[in-house]
């Protein structure tokens, strides 16, 4: 069965940090692996996606992730924490063997970002 | 046009009402979901809708209805609703088959108190 973990439930960084968001997955086959970004009232938007193409995934926003098979993580990183990227982050994984996605979501990360 | 709508945004309603969520895309996606989700959690999947088919329920109580009149339209029906189904309400859709295209596309959203 699949499954993902995502280390710390909040993250707190300074404006002009790196961003370092944690993700691990569990998967039986070669996964598919989502990370997806939700504002405060809003539905989630897809930040970037990793389907067995490049390993190190650039996404929107200035976003990146690099997936790691040996370490079966997908880790999400930002060079510099702007005030506007305080949301919440899910990391998700998905069969691609299924005709359709049923995705496996993390519990999330919070990330604020202090001025 | 990349953009899944939901109405309404926002829906109060008693125990004894009966209600119905909207959702439409024309994405020419023919996988559509159905999620809850409660503060600051992950959203959990309810339904999956394939070719306008019924795929996936994960065993969500009969207070809850879905419809799939058509590939843009997913209805979700509410009736006899308690106080805990109180949640955001959020549509997706994706493409079908094994293209490695897989993101789902969120909607905003239907934030529901059941009073």
């Amino acid at each position: 069965a699949q499954s993902v973990t995502q280390l710390g439930s909040h993250v707190s960084v300074s404006e002009g940090a790196l961003v370092l968001l944690r993700c691990n997955y569990s998967s039986s086959v070669p996964p598919y692996l989502f990370w997806y970004v939700q504002y405060p009232n809003q539905g989630l938007q897809l930040l970037l996606k990793y389907t067995s193409a490049a390993t190190l995934v650039k996404g929107i926003n200035g976003f990146e992730a690099e997936f790691k098979k040996s370490e079966t993580s997908f880790h999400l990183t930002k060079p510099s924490a702007h005030m506007s990227d305080a949301a919440e982050y899910f990391c998700a994984v998905s069969d691609p063997t299924t005709s359709y996605d049923k995705v496996i979501f993390g519990p999330g990360t919070s990330l604020s970002v202090i001025p | 046009d990349t953009e899944v709508t939901q109405t309404p945004k926002h829906l109060v309603m008693g125990m004894t009402n009966k209600k119905s969520l909207k959702c439409e895309q024309h994405m020419g996606h023919r996988a559509m979901y159905w999620y809850k989700q409660k503060a600051k959690k992950p959203p959990e999947l309810m339904f999956v809708y394939s070719y306008e088919k019924l795929s996936i329920n994960e065993s969500v109580p009969s207070r809850f209805s879905p419809e799939c009149p058509n590939s843009s339209l997913l209805n979700l029906h509410l009736h006899a609703l308690q106080p805990e189904d109180s949640a955001l309400y959020l549509c997706a859709s994706s493409q079908t088959g094994t293209s490695g295209r897989r993101e789902q596309f969120f909607g905003p959203g239907t934030r529901l108190t059941v009073l």
